[in-house]
């Protein structure tokens, strides 16, 4: 399976900055998406990131906070915008290939203060 | 839809317990199935998965198996040790595979 390695691992921000998570995939993927994990909660789905073109937002979720971009089939960036406390998660990638399941980056944990 | 209900946790267990986590699931045609585990301060890894009914999916002297006429995957291990201490997450993703659908997570701790 495919290999994720996603940066920074971790960081703590000020509120009203953002900040830029990368995924750098191995081998192409037909398939990145970003998850949010909130203290104590499960995963949650923030948007599918689509190749050369805009992302698909999951309800509750908009492109002013959460920018994403995928140039290729290998790397897509998250942008946590106008960040406030109620941000601090971690923060996750994955992406799906045609010969294998999920794969995941190892996660961003953000904490804002 | 599509859904996932997992056991609540926490789980406490000592060395060499038998250990059980429940997953039901809620799908349309013929989802995957799977169970990521997260150890302390890292991102998910895939456990197990199992893609059509009947079939077993096992690692690391975890197993589960896709049951359609109960619609479970029920994750199993037989003695379970300190370092499997982690949160376990099962989930789905429908037939297209393009959708993924997580279970809450099950806290387990190992005492020695």
């Amino acid at each position: 399976s495919a290999v994720i390695s996603q940066k920074p691992s971790r960081d703590i921000c000020q509120r009203g900055t953002s900040l830029t998570i990368q995924c750098q995939v191995d081998s192409q993927v037909t398939m990145m998406f970003w998850y949010r994990q909130q203290p104590g909660q499960s995963l949650t789905l923030i948007a599918t990131a689509n190749q050369g073109s805009e992302a698909t937002y999951e309800s509750g979720f908009v492109i002013d906070k959460f920018p994403i971009s995928r140039p290729n089939l290998t790397f897509s960036t998250l942008t946590v915008s106008n960040m406030s406390p109620e941000d601090s998660s971690i923060y996750l990638c994955s992406g799906q290939g045609a010969n294998y399941g999920y794969t995941f980056g190892s996660g961003t944990r953000l904490t804002v203060v | 839809g599509n859904s996932v209900t997992q056991m609540e946790g926490p789980v406490t267990l000592s060395e060499e317990a038998f250990l059980t986590i429940n997953c039901t699931y809620t799908a349309t045609g013929y989802p995957s199935l799977f169970w990521y585990v997260q150890y302390p301060g890292e991102g998910l890894q895939l456990l197990l998965k199992a893609t059509k009914a009947d079939d077993k999916g096992s690692n690391k002297g975890f197993e589960a198996t896709y049951r359609k006429e109960t619609t479970s995957f029920h994750l199993e291990k037989g003695s379970v040790q300190v370092s499997d201490s982690a949160v376990y997450f099962c989930a789905l993703s429908n037939s297209a595979g393009n959708q993924f659908y997580f279970g809450t997570g099950t806290s387990l701790t190992v005492i020695p």
